[in-house]
């Protein structure tokens, strides 16, 4: 599709098993960027890539979170040994060259940690 | 420390009159500012942006103002229509941040029939 696609769309998981999340941007895109929105909260930034350069993890809460971005294009965020706080949408967004340019997001991974 | 504010958590209006939703910020190295929309089960959607260049950015029925001394920004709908109903976020960016985006926590509008 045209848009940026997200999934799983609802992941149910125990506390202390690992997750990952896939994100496939827009074709094009360079920039990508994942989120979360815990409820009743605003979107919190976890990590950014741009192109081949290194990403920035800046947002990441914890050492159990990481991400990659393989060729430029696919993004997994894997969390490992969930915890109940973890529990939020994970929301993935790519944005084209223009330095101020939106981004476009995907309708997110709902993730429920029991 | 929240740097984007947006403390009206939700608000209610009826259709055809003006919605304004309002956003705070203390970062003064902010210097984009967007407007997104949010429908349930749905990725944010871009609505609107302006730079600080600017103090108006107006497209249709939707006008950002930005008071750069205040450190303000508000969202002027009009006029406000049902279909108008959803979360809406307030972000700020600045250009040595990669244009990574701060979000504030959201305002539900929604318009009554």
């Amino acid at each position: 599709g045209a848009g940026v696609s997200q999934s799983p769309s609802n992941k149910v998981t125990e506390k202390g098993k690992d997750v990952e999340l896939r994100c496939d941007p827009i074709s094009g895109h360079t920039a990508l960027y994942w989120y979360r929105q815990r409820l009743g909260q605003g979107l919190e930034f976890l990590i950014y890539f741009q192109g081949n350069s290194a990403p920035d993890k800046s947002g990441l809460p914890s050492d159990r979170f990481s991400a990659e971005r393989t060729g430029g294009s696919v993004s997994t965020l894997t969390i490992q040994r969930t915890q109940q706080e973890d529990s939020a949408v994970y929301l993935c967004a790519s944005k084209g060259r223009v330095v101020t340019g939106e981004l476009f997001f995907g309708e997110g991974s709902r993730l429920t940690v029991l | 420390d929240q740097q984007v504010k947006q403390n009206s958590p939700s608000l209610s209006v009826q259709e055809g009159r003006i919605s304004i939703l309002n956003c705070d910020y203390t970062n003064s190295m902010f210097d984009y500012f967007l407007w997104y929309k949010k429908y349930p089960a749905e990725g944010p959607t871009f609505l609107i942006s302006i730079s600080s260049i600017k103090d108006k950015n107006e497209d249709g029925r939707f006008t950002v103002f930005l008071n750069k001394s205040a450190k303000h920004l508000s969202l002027h709908i009009v006029p406000s229509q049902p279909g108008d109903s959803a979360v809406y976020f307030c972000a700020a960016s600045y250009s040595g941040s990669a244009r990574q985006l701060t979000f504030g926590s959201g305002t539900q509008l929604t318009v009554l029939p």
